[in-house]
């Protein structure tokens, strides 16, 4: 039972230039969440998908930074107009329900430096 | 607003001795607790999660963690530390509102000495 995937596991970009981050959950996993990790800092909490609906986008930057989950395929992760300090590990993590009590269960984390 | 605090960055400790990181959280109701450890370059991996009932849960690879609400704490404790688990360890609250979302601490780097 394969985990939860992202790729790319490292991407490089120069400022100004887009982003894009994907995410498959784990088999049978309908939620998906995505964190950002600064250096040296925890993980911070940017937004909750469910397929085809955004649940909660309280802590994604107000421009550049958009999510999605469509009814077929991996959630994206989208940042336009890269600048320096989005630079960052991202991890996307994954539930069966959105419940209090589910496990979130993470990926490998894309890891995005922008020159 | 829920928070969670870890108040030790960095802690060393030698192989073979107990070991407790500490976490402390802010939360209104009965909180969910987690701890989370992050190997270098890696995700991140569930240890144990407490909701209700037996205030001293178990976890994997040993692990274990005690609720206080009195001191709105949850600790995490080995008794004996091996090398593979020097790693970053990640104490976490659900938030409320069933936002599915989680608060982290800003983590803990363990070091263990030979």
């Amino acid at each position: 039972n394969a985990g939860v995937m992202q790729n790319p596991r490292h991407l490089v970009r120069r400022r100004g230039q887009e982003a894009r981050l994907r995410c498959s959950p784990m088999k049978g996993h309908s939620h998906v969440y995505w964190y950002r990790q600064l250096p040296e800092e925890g993980l911070k909490f940017m937004v909750y998908l469910q397929k085809e609906n955004i649940i909660d986008e309280s802590g994604m930057p107000k421009e550049r930074f958009s999510a999605e989950f469509p009814k077929e395929g991996p959630s994206i992760l989208r940042i336009q107009q890269v600048v320096r300090g989005d630079s960052a590990a991202y991890f996307c993590a994954s539930s069966p329900t959105g419940s209090g009590t589910d496990t979130q269960y993470f990926g490998p984390g894309t890891r995005l430096t922008v020159l | 607003a829920q928070s969670v605090t870890q108040p030790d960055i960095h802690i060393t400790v030698s192989e073979g001795a107990s070991l407790e990181l500490r976490c402390n959280y802010s939360y209104g109701a009965t909180p969910y607790l987690f701890w989370y450890v992050q190997s270098p370059g890696q995700g991140l991996q569930l240890l144990l999660k407490y909701f209700s009932g037996d205030t001293l849960v178990q976890g994997i690879k040993g692990f274990e963690a005690e609720f206080k609400r009195s001191q709105s704490s949850f600790n995490l404790r080995k008794p004996s530390v091996h090398w593979s688990d020097a790693a970053e360890y990640f104490c976490a609250v659900y938030g409320s509102g069933n936002t599915g979302k989680l608060i982290f601490g800003q983590g803990t780097t363990l070091q263990v000495k030979p």
